[in-house]
């Protein structure tokens, strides 16, 4: 079946320009999670939904940083009045929920700010 | 919180040859997933392993989660093998996120 997909693949944006970036979870997970990769370095946490509750959004760096899924499959992290030091691999995960933990990543959104 | 340490941090192998990459963490875990994060940047599911053995074609891994390791051996490496391998942790209080290690980087040579 189908993956995780993200859109786009690619970005780039303008110092001090807003950026929406879409995940589409794979059918029927309940949890979703976002993810920042800076260059070389491994995946850290951003927020985690399940559904469309957000129950953990203590890896947000700034409040320029939102993420919303509200009907619980498709979800947005949206990026306000972006920083250089916010170029970075997003990547999007999906799981299926309850007591199967195991978690299945996009291809990621590369953000680039000039 | 908890730390996820990997080694080696880099590895450069000719084709053929077997290895075996190694993933320590500082508490216990619901979960541990290994990935194979491809030069495209994708990450891809090698193996989903709380604990015990688990084997897929030339890949097979073991976690001993009492003594907080896991294993991952990849035999007659092929030069498609090459890119990072990361581990990543799940912490016991059920916060779901997947703490990752800073990957072991491969370079399979032909």
């Amino acid at each position: 079946g189908a993956g995780v997909s993200q859109s786009p693949r690619y970005k780039v944006a303008k110092r001090g320009q807003d950026v929406a970036l879409r995940c589409d979870p794979i059918s029927g997970h309940v949890s979703l999670f976002w993810y920042q990769q800076a260059l070389g370095q491994g995946p850290e946490f951003l927020t985690y939904f399940q559904n469309e509750a957000q129950l953990d959004k203590s890896g947000l760096p700034s409040d320029r940083f939102f993420a919303e899924r509200p009907e619980g499959s498709v979800s947005t992290l949206k990026i306000q009045r972006t920083q250089q030091e916010d170029s970075a691999v997003y990547l999007c995960a999906s799981r299926p929920g309850g007591s199967y933990n195991e978690q299945f990543f996009g291809p990621g959104t590369r953000l680039t700010v000039l | 919180g908890i730390q996820v340490e990997q080694s080696p941090p880099d590895l450069i192998l000719q084709e053929g040859a077997n290895s075996t990459l190694r993933c320590n963490f500082s508490d216990s875990v619901n979960n541990l997933q290994w990935f194979h994060q491809n030069p495209w940047g994708q990450l891809i599911n090698l193996f989903y392993i709380p604990s015990g053995t688990k084997q897929n074609g030339r890949l097979s891994a073991t976690t001993v989660a009492t003594e907080r390791y896991s294993l991952l051996y990849i035999s007659s490496s092929q030069t498609t093998d090459s890119g990072v391998y990361f581990c990543a942790v799940e912490r016991m209080d059920s916060s779901y996120k997947l703490i990752f290690g800073s990957g072991t980087r491969l370079l399979v040579r032909p």
